[in-house]
């Protein structure tokens, strides 16, 4: 079974500001590894994944995540944050090769000061 | 392409009622996931389709939630009878297939209040 953890359940940043927000894991097998955000008042959506391959991966609008197996982590950051970042960022893992069932975190909720 | 349709988008019950809630997802999707999610948790996976058939019900409390997906595109989610810790958002999500990576695609969800 997998677990994540989101040591952080709110980050108030200053615009421009960067941010970065964590995510540690638990598995005993490999694992495909996602963001996903959730706007005000829209769905989840998927921001990036890292499935194999180069350990950082980057997402279209400035964000990255770098999968770092020995810390069992896969921390998100963006290096300046706008106000329309405001959302809801969830950590999650699945089971490389399983059924893609997703354990998420709790969330962390990204609140952009002007 | 449309997304992931649900609905009602919100409901409110007492408890010991019943209710029920529907998806129908992307076209072509062939997998279909429901997931609860708590105010304050990350989502959890309730029941997964592959298709008509259930690939995943281990997190599904049997006694009172059951879940179909008929002729393998809409499926329909019942609580009978509700209680009050049932209050929670539940999400619909698809994807293409399974046995590899597909992105799931989420629905916006039905926000269920349980008095």
């Amino acid at each position: 079974a997998q677990s994540v953890t989101q040591l952080d359940s709110q980050v108030p940043v200053f615009e421009e500001a960067p941010v970065e927000l964590r995510c540690n894991y638990s598995s005993s097998v490999s694992v495909y590894l996602f963001w996903y955000v959730q706007y005000p008042n829209q769905g989840l959506q998927l921001l990036l994944k890292y499935l194999s391959g180069s350990t950082l991966v980057e997402s279209i609008n400035g964000f990255e995540a770098e999968f770092n197996k020995s810390q069992t982590s896969f921390h998100l950051r963006k290096p300046s944050v706008h106000i329309s970042d405001t959302a809801e960022y969830f950590c999650a893992v699945s089971e490389s090769g399983g059924n893609e069932k997703l354990t998420f975190g709790t969330g962390t909720r990204l609140t952009i000061i002007p | 392409e449309a997304g992931v349709a649900q609905s009602p988008r919100y409901k409110i019950i007492e408890k010991r009622q019943s209710v029920a809630f529907w998806c129908n997802p992307i076209s072509g999707h062939a997998t279909l996931y429901w997931y609860q999610q708590i105010l304050g948790q990350g989502p959890k996976l309730l029941i997964q389709f592959q298709n008509n058939g259930v690939v995943d019900d281990s997190q599904l409390p049997k006694d009172r939630f059951s879940a179909e997906r008929l002729k393998g595109v809409d499926s329909t989610l019942k609580i009978q009878p509700a209680k009050l810790e049932d209050s929670a958002v539940y999400l619909c999500a698809s994807s293409f297939g399974t046995g590899g990576f597909y992105e799931q695609y989420f629905g916006p969800g039905t926000r269920l209040t349980v008095t």
